[in-house]
């Protein structure tokens, strides 16, 4: 089962340079998340997406953008990559956004120099 | 913002020593879920609270939705090297639909 699928797994950037950060989950789930996990702390909200056709911002959404593309695929945008914005990237997805479990995808390694 | 905060921050035990952690919010929280992070992979639900004062185990582990709705705590007993890890909290803020991650408690486990 692939559950929760994120590309590229690893990815260099200049900056200033744009990339976006693909997922899709197979699971039939309604809700999708992206984070951000930084070391030594826990995960961040970027942006989520409730059900198809909606997103809304999280805790940290500054210098990204989001796409629901459809109920499989919740992409992350980053226009112009700044060196604070190397992270570790996180997509989740659960069946709706209340009292469920979300599962994740194995993340995305990104360096902005 | 909304934080999760988890104590202890980081904890060093010996193989077969219980362990308790904790996770308190200054908002309500409907559900209370903990998760487990390994290196180099994504968090895994351990345990899912959706009940004020709930006690649920998972094998080893053990967790409580607090009555109060603002606290949760996760358990863990006869420690094995295979916990180690970083355990989460998480849950939607009540009346949201945004589902946040506690700051993380980092667990080594001595052989």
């Amino acid at each position: 089962n692939a559950g929760v699928t994120q590309t590229p797994k690893f990815q260099v950037l200049k900056t200033g340079q744009s990339m976006t950060l693909q997922c899709a989950q197979d699971m039939n789930h309604n809700s999708m998340y992206w984070y951000r996990q930084d070391p030594g702390m826990g995960l961040r909200l970027i942006y989520y997406s409730a059900s198809e056709g909606t997103t809304d911002k999280g805790e940290v959404p500054n210098g990204y953008n989001v796409s629901r593309l459809n109920k499989r695929e919740f992409s992350l945008r980053l226009e112009s990559a700044a060196p604070s914005q190397t992270s570790v990237y996180f997509c989740a997805s659960s069946v709706s956004t209340v009292n469920t479990e979300a599962f994740f995808g194995q993340g995305t390694r990104l360096t902005v120099v | 913002g909304q934080q999760l905060n988890q104590s202890p921050q980081s904890m060093f035990i010996q193989e077969g020593e219980d362990v308790s952690m904790n996770c308190t919010s200054s908002s309500i929280f409907n559900t209370w879920l903990w998760y487990k992070q390994e290196p180099g992979e994504g968090p895994v639900l351990l345990i899912a609270l959706y009940k004020a004062g709930e006690l649920t185990s998972n094998g080893r582990l053990t967790a409580q939705f607090g009555i109060t709705r603002k606290d949760s705590f996760l358990n863990i007993s006869a420690s094995i090297p295979s916990d180690v890890g970083i355990y989460f909290c998480a849950g939607p803020i009540s009346g949201t639909y945004k589902y946040i991650f506690g700051t993380g408690t980092r667990l080594k486990v001595l052989a």
